[in-house]
């Protein structure tokens, strides 16, 4: 079954990058589907900041204010984010996930990263 | 930028009960790209319903969904142990692609 599973550093400091993989199995990342991150600020609701096909084409959320790049590894079935500039705000659980019918169908355990000197 | 507003923003319910919990758009929204969410407490959100009333795989048929335009509605018939969570609705579109409301927590009574 299709599983993801995200990986990265839980600790990232202000003004520095962000950066998560999030590794796919059961299915390849080339199949016909796009990828999504999401995250999720402690206590609060799901905001998503962008998806990615296999080709490298993307959309991202615009409140991220350019800060947002994902790519895709597709010889290690694995997608990436990278966010810049962090702040405290930027602080969340991330959420990697496959798109289905307009949704998110398949979705990763969820790593807490924390923005902090 | 549509925006998703759920109500009511706590439910509370027993074991056995029919829960309604509500999501209403800012503008309408086609019924294709309305999808719900189900999460529970340390948790990924769980896919339950896409197209507005279509169960994802494995979900049970306790759970409905219905509406259009602005107004949709999650159903839950008979309400088990393991339905207590919070709720999200989601609207796909553009700018931003994926739009959340801001949740209904489902909680014992």
């Amino acid at each position: 079954q299709v599983q993801l599973q995200e990986s990265g550093p839980r600790l990232v400091k202000p003004s520095e990058t962000l950066f998560l993989t999030c590794g796919v199995s059961g299915v390849s990342i080339t199949n016909n589907n796009w990828w999504s991150w999401v995250r999720q600020p402690p206590g609060k609701g799901l905001e998503w900041i962008g998806e990615i096909y296999h080709d490298g084409r993307n959309t991202y959320n615009p409140s991220l204010k350019g800060r947002v790049d994902m790519s895709v590894d597709k010889s290690k079935n694995q997608f990436s984010l990278r966010l810049n500039s962090v702040t405290a705000a930027d602080t969340a659980v991330y959420y990697c996930g496959r798109n289905g019918v307009y949704s998110v169908d398949y979705w990763g355990q969820g790593t807490l990263v924390t923005v902090s000197s | 930028e549509i925006v998703l507003t759920q109500s009511p923003g706590t439910l509370s319910l027993s074991p056995g009960e029919r829960a309604t919990l509500s999501c209403t758009a800012s503008q309408s929204v086609s019924s294709t790209f309305l999808a719900w969410y189900q999460q529970k407490p340390g948790q990924a959100p769980r896919l339950l319903i896409y197209g507005a009333s279509t169960r994802a795989t494995g979900i049970p048929d306790r759970f409905s969904g219905s509406g259009s335009g602005t107004d949709f509605t999650l159903t839950i018939t008979t309400l088990e142990p393991e339905d207590f969570a919070v709720y999200y609705c989601q609207r796909y579109g553009t700018s931003p692609l994926y739009t959340f409301g801001q949740g209904t927590k489902l909680e014992i009574k």
